[in-house]
């Protein structure tokens, strides 16, 4: 079954470093997203692709994070330079363009990238 | 503005009872889809089911089903005969037509206890 990958599974590393994380959607989605799942919350969308571009970016800090999708396909996301309270989940999720528009599209999350900031 | 409440934080029951798990959402648009997802504690979302606001109707997946009253809000999924596997946190999210973003309720843990 096709699944998104992403990797590292698990960084530990000190604030003010910098760290990045890796997502491989599954093959032909289109739509790739990065979301982050703080302990004891849902996760909240920190940005969305199309492709290559951007579609939506809001919640992305930018001061620190950075994300790209250069081929429109696979995708990095960076802190830089981490802080105590960006310790969480980093779930990388992807769908394909079905059902996009109404919303009815469903998202296939990766195993997560889990950080803890010392 | 849209919202997802979850209210219940943890849930334990022993295996083979039913349980419950309730959502209640907030939106102000007339076209919006529900969703329900499993994380276990490998951490992955699983898609568990999609419900489209137009559609009452309840589902029936297994030992799984849904309950959707748009009259209130709610969006409640009950696990039949509970098992040790359905131990995972499970979340509840909300997408209105044309959004970008899936919603995500807080999740409820759920524990079933052999």
């Amino acid at each position: 079954e096709a699944e998104v990958a992403q990797s590292p599974r698990y960084k530990i590393t000190e604030k003010s470093q910098a760290v990045a994380f890796w997502c491989d959607p599954i093959s032909g989605h289109a739509t790739l997203y990065w979301y982050r799942q703080i302990l004891g919350q849902g996760p909240e969308l920190l940005v969305q692709f199309q492709d290559e571009s951007v579609v939506d970016d809001s919640q992305l800090p930018k001061d620190r994070f950075s994300a790209e999708r250069l081929k429109g396909v696979d995708s990095t996301l960076k802190i830089q330079p981490a802080e105590l309270g960006d310790s969480a989940m980093y779930l990388c999720a992807s769908s394909s363009r079905t059902g996009e528009i109404s919303g009815a599209n469903v998202l296939t999350f990766g195993a997560g990238s889990r950080l803890t900031v010392l | 503005a849209q919202k997802v409440t979850q209210a219940q934080t943890e849930i334990s029951v022993v295996e083979k009872e039913d349980v419950t798990l309730d959502c209640v959402y907030e939106t102000r648009d007339t076209t919006y889809y529900l969703f329900w997802y499993k994380q276990p504690p490998s951490g992955e979302l699983v898609f568990l089911i999609r419900r489209n606001s137009f559609d009452e109707q309840n589902e029936i997946s297994g030992r799984y089903s849904w309950n959707f009253q748009k009259s209130t809000s709610s969006f409640n999924f009950t696990i039949t005969a509970s098992q040790v596997v359905d131990s995972a946190v499970y979340f509840c999210a909300l997408r209105q037509t044309g959004a970008n973003n899936l919603f995500f309720g807080t999740g409820t843990r759920l524990t079933v206890i052999p």
